[in-house]
């Protein structure tokens, strides 16, 4: 298993420039997650998805848009980039019944807005 | 604000010292939290959890202890090794999809 993929790993956008951060996972997971983790802070969610066609925002949403169309993948659409979209996002799964409620999460994908 | 934090951001330890990393929550109605360790370009890592019926979990050189009365977190690495060295999260899960992260504390391992 490859588990969470995330790309691009790296990005540069333009302000006002948009762009798809693509995650996908291969463990049949049901839940995945977004999350953005600015320098020296913790992870904030983004917007999480408890099953395919199934979406819902979490703290930070504004700016963002995901769908899940499928169950492997759950890209992350951000519309009219901003500086303060800068920021590592990272994707995260959770199999629906499982012992521990443990994210299993992605590399990243290190965004900078200019 | 943030209902899951940690007392100190950055903590430098001794090798072959023990660690103790602090983690203070104001969410009484939370009933699992989880360690995670992040390198540096890497994704968060599971460490251990634990569950709001419990007080102290071990794993292999670390353990978990949960003081409900105070709401609070601990980590504790024995004989900490330089790979040790990371930051580290504790994150409370309040309802049985999210879960919410502190801010981090920055281990340094000193050889």
């Amino acid at each position: 298993n490859a588990g969470v993929t995330q790309t691009p790993k790296f990005r540069i956008l333009k302000i006002g420039q948009s762009m798809t951060l693509q995650c996908t996972q291969d463990m049949n997971h049901n839940y995945m997650y977004w999350y953005r983790q600015d320098p020296g802070m913790g992870l904030k969610l983004i917007y999480y998805s408890v099953g395919a066609g199934i979406t819902d925002k979490g703290e930070v949403p504004n700016g963002y848009n995901v769908s899940r169309s499928t169950t492997e993948d759950f890209p992350l659409r951000l519309e009219l980039a901003a500086p303060s979209q800068t920021s590592v996002y990272f994707c995260a799964s959770r199999p629906l019944a499982a012992r521990t409620r443990e994210l299993f999460f992605g590399e990243g994908s290190r965004l900078t807005v200019l | 604000g943030e209902s899951v934090g940690l007392h100190l951001p950055t903590l430098s330890v001794q090798e072959g010292d023990n660690s103790i990393i602090n983690c203070a929550y104001s969410n009484s109605a939370s009933d699992y939290f989880i360690w995670y360790k992040q390198e540096s370009g890497k994704g968060p890592q599971f460490i251990i959890d634990i569950r709001s019926n419990m007080d102290k979990r071990q794993g292999q050189r670390v353990t978990v202890l949960l003081n409900k009365t105070v709401k609070h977190l601990s980590l504790q690495i024995a004989a900490t090794q330089p790979g040790d060295s990371a930051v580290y999260f504790c994150a409370e899960n309040r309802d049985d999809y999210k879960l919410s992260f502190g801010a981090g504390t920055t281990v340094t391992v000193r050889a």
